[in-house]
């Protein structure tokens, strides 16, 4: 009954390879996004989609790109990978725009480009 | 835009002692104030939040106050246990224009048995 989950739980991956990350949730939320959390733990909004409809880009490079076939599911592609995009990923959630924004995540994707 | 400062980076504390992490928002439009706590190798998950209408809410062991008039807020954990280490994230937004939330750069407890 997991409600946020993601895969691969980890993925080590040689530069200028390209790889994708599955995310999807089963809490029926609107609003779904990617946050990348470098080294010092400092966790950065990377997009978010609401409806399937990109909200948020947050200067992340065009290799990055986010695919949301449907509002359950967002899905993150990495072209050309490079040693600085070796981090830990979250996909979270949350119910859409009303007052507060409690955010759902999960378990991460750990990332190491060699 | 908003900006959400953390202090302390790291807290180091005794079991059964308190632990207080605080935070300040620069966005007085900010008006919900939730709070994360990351496991190690997990996700972060929010333990409690506050609105802005409200000064203080308590959880068992845990507390969150808010100051609107000085835009800060602060995670107060009594009786502290080995199994409340963790990293805490505080995270400022508002309901409308950009709902995004603002997080804090956390703050790594330890709570030595």
């Amino acid at each position: 009954d997991t409600a946020v989950s993601q895969t691969p739980k980890y993925l080590v991956t040689q530069m200028g390879n390209d790889k994708s990350i599955k995310c999807e949730q089963n809490l029926g939320h609107d609003t779904m996004y990617w946050y990348k959390q470098d080294s010092k733990k400092f966790l950065k909004i990377m997009f978010s989609y609401n409806n399937k409809e990109l909200i948020i880009n947050e200067t992340v490079p065009n290799r990055f790109s986010p695919k949301s076939p449907d509002k359950a599911h967002l899905n993150l592609h990495i072209n050309s990978l490079e040693l600085g995009d070796s981090a830990v990923y979250f996909c979270a959630s949350s119910q859409g725009r009303s007052l507060g924004q409690t955010q759902y995540f999960g378990p991460g994707t750990r990332l190491l480009v060699l | 835009g908003e900006n959400v400062e953390q202090h302390p980076s790291t807290l180091s504390v005794q079991e059964g002692d308190s632990a207080v992490i605080k935070c300040t928002y620069s966005d007085s439009a900010s008006n919900y104030f939730p709070w994360y706590k990351q496991e190690l190798g997990k996700g972060p998950q929010l333990i409690i939040d506050i609105r802005s209408n409200v000064g203080e809410k308590k959880d068992q062991r845990i507390a969150v106050t808010l100051n609107k008039t000085a835009k800060h807020f602060s995670l107060h954990i009594t009786e502290t246990q080995p199994e409340d280490s963790a990293v805490y994230f505080c995270a400022a937004s508002r309901a409308g224009g950009s709902y995004i939330p603002t997080f804090g750069r956390g703050t790594s407890l330890i709570v030595h048995p």
